[in-house]
């Protein structure tokens, strides 16, 4: 696609469910990044991937976030049981490679916990 | 720890003011410096960027120069246009093992009024 892509653009969820982000990187790129924008903290890095690998998951905020990659494309953030201070924004972005190269990121998904 | 402190907003201009948004790191090594912009319901963007000391990114009329001896990165523009009310990222990227991750400032947001 032209740019990165996420989906859904907006989720409203109950306290205690599970929910599922996707994110579709631009074609080619083989690394995946996973931020989070939330109004107390700013712009948080959550995890990258290095085509299907995760060496860094060190900016998962709990055991409750996990995220893949497969066939180093698409990637997927899981957040379970969901809690009210899980409510942000969740940016994804991608770059050729990983260093200084540009991340380009998608518009993001914004994530409501009632 | 990395991190980057910006000038708090919000900034209001009117159009054809002068910009300057202050940016200052801590970082080990060399940092790489950037600014992203977010426009109203788009996602985040790069603005510009520079990757060793004394080096100035531009782009769209915005200057930064990388200043080392004050370790600062202020953004400036001439003359403001109302097109540019956005929120403005500051964000360095290490130089060292962990260089695939930007580290954000909290985001400044500046409106231009005609």
């Amino acid at each position: 696609g032209a740019g990165v892509s996420q989906s859904p653009s907006n989720k409203v969820t109950e306290k205690g469910k599970d929910v599922e982000l996707r994110c579709d990187p631009i074609s080619g790129h083989t690394a995946l990044y996973w931020y989070r924008q939330s109004l107390g903290q700013g712009l948080e890095f959550l995890i990258y991937f290095q085509g299907n690998s995760a060496p860094d998951k060190s900016g998962l905020p709990s055991d409750r976030f996990s995220a893949e990659r497969t066939g180093g494309s698409v990637s997927t953030l899981t957040i379970q049981r969901t809690q009210q201070e899980d409510s942000a924004v969740y940016l994804c972005a991608s770059s050729l490679d990983i260093g200084i190269n540009e991340q380009f990121f998608g518009p993001g998904t914004r994530l409501t916990v009632l | 720890g990395n991190s980057v402190t910006q000038m708090e907003g919000p900034v209001t201009l009117s159009e054809e003011a002068f910009l300057t948004i202050n940016c200052t790191y801590t970082a080990t090594g060399y940092p790489s410096l950037f600014w992203y912009v977010q426009y109203p319901g788009e996602g985040l963007q790069l603005l510009l960027k520079a990757t060793k000391a004394d080096d100035k990114g531009s782009n769209k009329g915005f200057e930064a120069t990388y200043r080392k001896e004050t370790t600062s990165f202020h953004l400036e523009k001439g003359s403001v246009q109302v097109s540019d009310s956005a929120v403005y990222f500051c964000a360095l990227s290490d130089s060292g093992g962990s260089n695939y991750k930007l580290t954000f400032g909290k985001g400044t947001l500046l409106t231009v009024n005609p």
